[in-house]
């Protein structure tokens, strides 16, 4: 099984500041997905990166797969109250099973 | 579009009885289905992926007999914890596929599962 590791586990920061959130495998995935996830919900998709160094925005919101489809980095900016979830990175292995990592808890504080 | 929602959210049981949890994509054709569990303050992990009509594939140390999984239609997949115990209490998620981009999966709200 490929594994996923995202880094850091734990991240608290002030309203306003920046935050990268990193995802790095030693395989090759696919296609990689980012995921948000509330107490006690589902995840929900927020974005899908297939081609190696694609970028994608989504508002304050930059995701990039790694040249070698390998790894993968979520930057937020400017970051809200809002965005305090639980975070998650999945990679596609084969045709259908998603790897999950073990997710970045992030917490913004007013 | 792509909705998929799972029924009951919360649910308690008495150890020793059996609990069904059931999973429906609302306004697409599922033809994969995935269950995850998934422990408190930690990630998901696959148990098991079915495709309508045939026998689901269980993720190694899951046991099939203990966690039984319908995929009768396309809008609607079971799973059943049988003779659950204490240590079967946690979050359960499924999510839906219809196939058309393998990477698309849309996962449900979550199932909250308690044995007493």
């Amino acid at each position: 099984t490929q594994l996923l590791e995202q880094s850091p586990q734990f991240l608290s920061i002030q309203e306003g500041e920046n935050l990268t959130v990193y995802c790095n495998s030693s395989s090759v995935f696919s296609s990689l997905q980012w995921y948000r996830q509330e107490p006690g919900e589902g995840p929900v998709l927020l974005v899908t990166v297939v081609t190696g160094g694609e970028v994608k925005k989504l508002k304050r919101l930059t995701f990039q797969f790694g040249d070698a489809r390998k790894d993968s980095s979520l930057h937020i900016t400017a970051a809200q109250t809002g965005d305090t979830g639980l975070y998650l990175c999945a990679g596609l292995q084969g045709a259908q099973k998603l790897v999950f990592g073990q997710g970045t808890r992030l917490t913004i504080n007013p | 579009g792509a909705v998929v929602s799972q029924h009951p959210s919360r649910v308690i049981c008495k150890s020793g009885t059996s609990v069904k949890i059931e999973c429906r994509s609302l306004d697409f054709q599922a033809t994969t289905m995935f269950w995850y569990r998934q422990f408190p303050k930690k990630s998901l992990m696959l148990m098991a992926t079915s495709n309508e009509g045939s026998k689901a594939t269980y993720e190694q140390g899951v046991e099939k007999d203990k966690f039984l999984i319908n995929h009768a239609s396309l809008t609607l997949s079971t799973l059943t914890v049988t003779s659950a115990h204490p240590e079967d209490s946690s979050f359960y998620i499924c999510s839906a596929s219809s196939g058309s981009s393998s990477y698309e999966q849309y996962f449900g709200p979550g199932t909250r599962l308690t044995v007493t």
